[in-house]
Order: structure tokens, then C-alpha cells, then sequence
């Protein structure tokens, strides 16, 4: 079974550009979450979607950061315009029950 | 305000001996725990869990234990292998309305030297 898919890896920006992140989640995962990891630190959630409804997004930035999950399965991060203190490694995790299943991350460095 | 600590950031082993990993909480709401291990440039994978019912959880070489009244739990890898060398993610997880929502602490950083 294929897990959490995310995409790109990496990427690199100048501050002030735009960047979206992808993730496809494990089939058949109803609720998916995307997640900031700051170095040194341990995940924090951004929002939670439950099949396309975004239910908690009340830690997301919402002047900067945006996303969508628009048929309930894959769902796009994007921020605009990228801060400096954007620089982390942007998690996707998805689950059926209780455990988080978690993508590799995108990390972003932003110049 | 950090509901969710790790107080040692790192942690070094004999490969064959018992590795023990700390986390302490502070939310009396939170009623259930996993640890998540994770590899550079890898996202985290879920280990071992436990519910706030329970005092122990058992899965080959990890076991859970969790003691309510000092709001501390652990994990303990016996023997430890030098592939278990990663960082690892203590979480906690509330009740009710909230009960998707994982709280992480700060990670360990665990070597486990051949």
C-alpha cells in the first residue's frame, strides 16, 4: 500500500514569491492534515480537512497561507506571499482512525 | 506554552542495552499517546500507542508506559539496534471535540552506537 505522497521534496525560493505544496494521501483516508515543522521542533498542525470540509483551520495564517481539498482526496498548500520565516519542512499526514500517517515533507527555504 | 516536553534532546546507547525515552505532559485532557520515530529527510512514522486506560503497551522490542498521576509516559526499546538511531516524537492527543488533534513535543534524538 502506497503511503503519503508529497511533493516537491524541496524547494528553494526568494521572499515575497508564491510556492504551493502537493500531497496525495493513503487511499481511502478520509482526514488529511497539513503540519509545520520548524527546526528543532516538533510538528504543529496547520489545518484538517474531513473529506473536502476544512473543519480546524484556526492555526493557519490565513493573510499568507491557503489550501485545498476540492474532491476530498489531494490537497494543495500554498503561501503568498513566502517570509523569511517561512523556512520549515511542510508535513502532509492522513488517517482512518486514531494513528497519523505521515508524507517524507516539503522543505522550504526561502532566501 | 509547551503541553507536551522532552526534556532530553539527545540520548547515546550500547547497541544491546535498554534505551529509555521520556515525556512528560501537562493537559489532564489528553487521553491518548503515541511515539512516532523519525529519520533525516523522512517524515514521522508512527511506533506505539497508548490510551490513558492503559499503564503499559507491549509490541516486540518497544513498550509503552504511561503514568497518569505524574502525567509521564515512556518508551523503552530492549535491545536497542543501531537502525533504531532516529529522533523520536512523543504526541498526545485530547478527548471530545478535540480528538484528532496531536500535540508533539520537541523530539529525542536517539544513537544507538554499534
Amino acid at each position: 500500500e502506497a503511503g503519503v505522497v508529497q511533493s516537491p521534496r524541496y524547494k528553494i525560493i526568494e521572499k515575497k514569491q508564491p510556492v504551493a505544496f502537493w500531497c496525495n494521501p493513503i487511499s481511502g483516508h478520509n482526514t488529511l492534515y497539513w503540519y509545520l515543522q520548524n527546526l528543532g521542533q516538533g510538528p504543529e498542525l496547520l489545518i484538517r480537512y474531513e473529506n473536502e470540509e476544512a473543519v480546524d483551520d484556526s492555526q493557519l495564517p490565513k493573510d499568507r497561507f491557503s489550501a485545498e481539498r476540492l474532491k476530498g482526496v489531494d490537497s494543495t498548500l500554498k503561501i503568498q506571499p513566502a517570509e523569511l520565516g517561512d523556512s520549515a519542512v511542510y508535513l502532509c499526514a492522513s488517517s482512518l482512525v486514531n494513528e497519523q500517517f505521515f508524507g517524507p515533507g516539503t522543505r522550504l527555504t526561502v532566501l | 506554552d509547551q503541553q507536551v516536553k522532552q526534556n532530553s534532546p539527545s540520548l547515546s546507547v550500547q547497541e544491546g542495552r535498554i534505551s529509555i525515552l521520556n515525556c512528560d505532559y501537562t493537559n489532564s485532557m489528553f487521553d491518548y499517546f503515541l511515539w512516532y520515530k523519525k529519520y533525516p529527510a523522512e517524515g514521522p512514522t508512527f511506533l506505539i500507542s497508548i490510551s490513558s486506560i492503559k499503564d503499559k503497551n507491549e509490541d516486540g522490542r518497544f513498550t509503552v508506559f504511561l503514568n497518569k498521576s505524574a502525567k509521564h509516559l515512556s518508551l523503552h526499546i530492549v535491545p536497542s539496534q543501531p537502525g533504531d538511531s532516529a529522533v523520536y516524537f512523543c504526541a498526545a492527543r485530547g478527548s471530545g471535540g478535540s480528538n484528532y488533534k496531536l500535540t508533539f513535543g520537541k523530539g529525542t534524538l536517539l544513537t544507538v552506537n554499534p
